[in-house]
């Protein structure tokens, strides 16, 4: 059983151009979460998200990030116009059921870099 | 909102040491408690969780939490690390199901512990 994958796992875009980051979460798991992680400040929350349906988003900020987890495919982070404090590491986890008792599983992350 | 305190941003620690991890949380109700570990360059995965029950929590790889009411403390401890031991850990905090909150974590800020020969 696949973990959960995101790819690419290292990103380097310019000043301005746009990133995607991609998740798929584990099989059999419908809620899928996106965090930031930056040296020295531990994981912040962005966006949680079910198939179709944007459940929770108060962690993104409200310009130039999207996110979208459609009926087929992977989950997508969108950042347009990326800037230099957008470089981050971005880490997409899964869960199978919405509860707060199930742990999440977490994907090794992407890692952006913005010059 | 729930708030997750990890004292000590760096721990250190011989071989064969016991070490402990601290983590305090802010909540009025008891919530569910996760410690979780990243490895370099990877994401995190589970230690071990306590949701009800014995306050004592085993987990993987020899690590074991204590749940402490009173004191609003989930320490993590081993008590004898190895090299490979050598990792981040994050302490992370949820509302319980029963009491409407959000079902998102709230994540310390992580202890790097590193563990030298």
């Amino acid at each position: 059983n696949a973990g959960v994958m995101q790819n690419p796992r290292h990103l380097v875009r310019r000043r301005g151009q746009e990133a995607r980051l991609r998740c798929s979460p584990m099989k059999g798991h419908s809620h899928v979460y996106w965090y930031r992680q930056l040296p020295e400040e531990g994981l912040k929350f962005m966006v949680y998200l079910q198939k179709e349906n944007i459940i929770d988003e108060s962690g993104m900020p409200k310009e130039r990030f999207s996110a979208e987890f459609p009926k087929e495919g992977p989950s997508i982070l969108r950042i347009q116009q990326v800037v230099r404090g957008d470089s981050a590491a971005y880490f997409c986890a899964s869960s199978p059921r919405t509860s707060s008792s199930y742990e999440q599983y977490f994907g090794p992350g992407t890692r952006l870099t913005v010059t | 909102a729930q708030s997750v305190t990890q004292l000590g941003s760096h721990v250190s620690v011989s071989e064969g040491a016991l070490v402990l991890l601290r983590c305090n949380y802010s909540s009025s109700v008891p919530p569910y408690l996760f410690w979780y570990v990243q490895y370099p360059n990877q994401g995190l995965q589970l230690l071990l969780k306590y949701l009800s029950g014995s306050t004592l929590v085993k987990g993987i790889n020899g690590f074991e939490a204590e749940f402490n009411k009173s004191q609003t403390s989930f320490h993590l401890r081993k008590p004898s690390v190895h090299i490979s031991d050598t990792a981040e850990y994050f302490c992370a905090v949820s509302d319980d199901d029963a009491s409407g909150g959000s079902y998102i974590p709230t994540f310390g800020r992580g202890t790097s512990l590193i563990v030298h020969p």
